[in-house]
């Protein structure tokens, strides 16, 4: 069964520009969590989708978005990049059919904001 | 303050040492517990997790959860380099997708 692909799987950007990170999810699970990781807040939850629909979010702003598609793939955008956006973005999925929230993760997309 | 605490570290140990790695919370609702491991360049990874508290034992690791006392526990039996990584605690309350992440203790096991 092939894992949770994320691409691309690096993107430099400057200031101001906006950024689509892509994500397919294991084939199978319906619920798509996105995670931000930097070296100072570690991993921090963006929002979880889940057929189609938003279900969870963080405390990030509105210039962070995302969406999930019939298909189960979901995608995040980011608008007017800051610096302080670069990051690994990582996506995870899963089945939801499970007493817990195993998570599987995908490689990440590593974004650089200059 | 952080809803769960992790030392960074790193921390060294020598091939065959026993590894114990921490992690500390503020939240009761917390009910699923896992610790997941990081390769450099890599997305993590899930070793093992503890639904409530208890013990849970997978070969060379062992989780426990103490939940009086908000403190989660990994413990490594016969380090090996491959071992070498970032370990990250990770919860969540019962339903719901949303894990909270410690900020990773990185393990550098030494042949």
């Amino acid at each position: 069964k092939a894992g949770v692909t994320q691409t691309p799987r690096y993107l430099i950007k400057t200031r101001g520009q906006q950024v689509t990170l892509s994500c397919s999810p294991i084939s199978g699970h319906r619920s798509v969590s996105w995670y931000q990781q930097t070296p100072g807040q570690g991993l921090q939850f963006l929002f979880e989708y889940f057929s189609e629909t938003q279900r969870n979010k963080g405390n990030f702003p509105g210039r962070f978005s995302g969406r999930q598609f019939s298909n189960s793939r979901s995608e995040m955008n980011v608008s007017t990049l800051e610096l302080g956006d670069s990051a690994l973005y990582l996506c995870a999925s899963s089945s939801v059919t499970r007493g817990y929230n195993e998570q599987f993760f995908g490689p990440g997309t590593r974004l650089t904001v200059l | 303050q952080k809803e769960v605490e992790q030392d960074p570290g790193p921390l060294s140990v020598p091939e065959g040492a026993i590894v114990s790695l921490n992690c500390t919370y503020s939240n009761s609702a917390f009910q699923y517990f896992m610790w997941y491991r990081q390769y450099s360049r890599k997305g993590p990874e899930l070793l093992m997790y503890t639904y409530s508290s208890g013990n849970k034992e997978d070969g060379r690791f062992t989780a426990q959860v103490d939940k009086s006392s908000k403190y989660i526990s990994l413990f490594i039996r016969d380090s090996q380099p491959s071992d070498s990584a970032t370990y990250l605690c990770a919860m969540s309350p019962p339903g719901f997708q949303k894990l909270v992440f410690g900020t990773g203790t990185r393990l550098l096991v030494s042949p």
